[in-house]
């Protein structure tokens, strides 16, 4: 398996753009997982999926931030506008269950730079 | 939810043994003790997880106080490779779904 592949590895965008980053989460697992990495505020769970079905997003930002999960195997997170304090890398993560078996795998990140 | 507090770094010399340790004095008795590293520009890692009795895998051996109040990650021999954060978490298995909550880690060194 090629583990949890997101895209783009590196997004560089101006103010007021939107931005979309991609996940495809590892065949079979049920649980989709979006954080958000700072220096200042570390790793944050944005949102997560349970049978693509939203659960919990009250980690969201604001507004400006929405996630989708259309299907078992793909995962979109959407900022629009974008603003240069949403520069972060962003993480997406996948587990089978709730993870307590297995944990959680994630991805490599996408690092967004807002200017 | 039930905190930890991890030293903010430590450093090692390759092919010692590490040592990390982890508090936890206001543990719940369904709290998991969960352990992810994150290396350099990757994404966090599983490496471990434990309840009440000691854990050993390939990457890492947990031993889990008596009163679980605190326990320790074990890397039996470091490498250059194991340098990296590495996160304690308290993760409670109740309700519909846990959810894993980062703290802000412990920054492993290891010096050639």
């Amino acid at each position: 398996d090629a583990g949890v592949i997101q895209s783009p590895r590196h997004e560089v965008t101006e103010m007021g753009q939107e931005v979309t980053l991609r996940c495809k989460p590892i065949s079979g697992h049920n649980s989709l997982f979006w954080y958000r990495q700072t220096m200042m505020r570390g790793l944050e769970l944005l949102i997560y999926f349970n049978n693509n079905v939203p659960i919990d997003d009250s980690g969201m930002p604001e507004d400006r931030f929405s996630a989708k999960m259309p299907n078992a195997s793909f995962s979109t997170l959407k900022i629009q506008p974008s603003e240069p304090r949403d520069s972060a890398v962003y993480f997406c993560a996948s587990s089978f269950g709730p993870g307590r078996a297995y944990g959680y795998t994630f991805g490599s990140g996408t690092r967004l730079t807002v200017v | 939810d039930a905190k930890t507090t991890q030293p903010n770094s430590m450093e090692s010399n390759e092919e010692e043994p590490v040592h990390l340790p982890c508090n936890h004095s206001t543990i719940s008795g369904t709290d998991y003790i969960h352990w992810y590293r994150q290396l350099p520009s990757q994404g966090p890692e599983y490496v471990i997880h434990g309840l009440t009795s000691n854990v050993n895998n390939r990457m890492a051996s947990l031993a889990i106080a008596e009163d679980r109040k605190s326990s320790t990650l074990i890397l039996h021999r470091a490498t250059l490779r194991d340098a990296a954060v590495y996160y304690c978490i308290l993760w409670n298995y109740g309700g519909s779904q846990g959810n894993l909550i980062f703290g802000k880690g412990t920054k492993l060194s290891v010096k050639p």
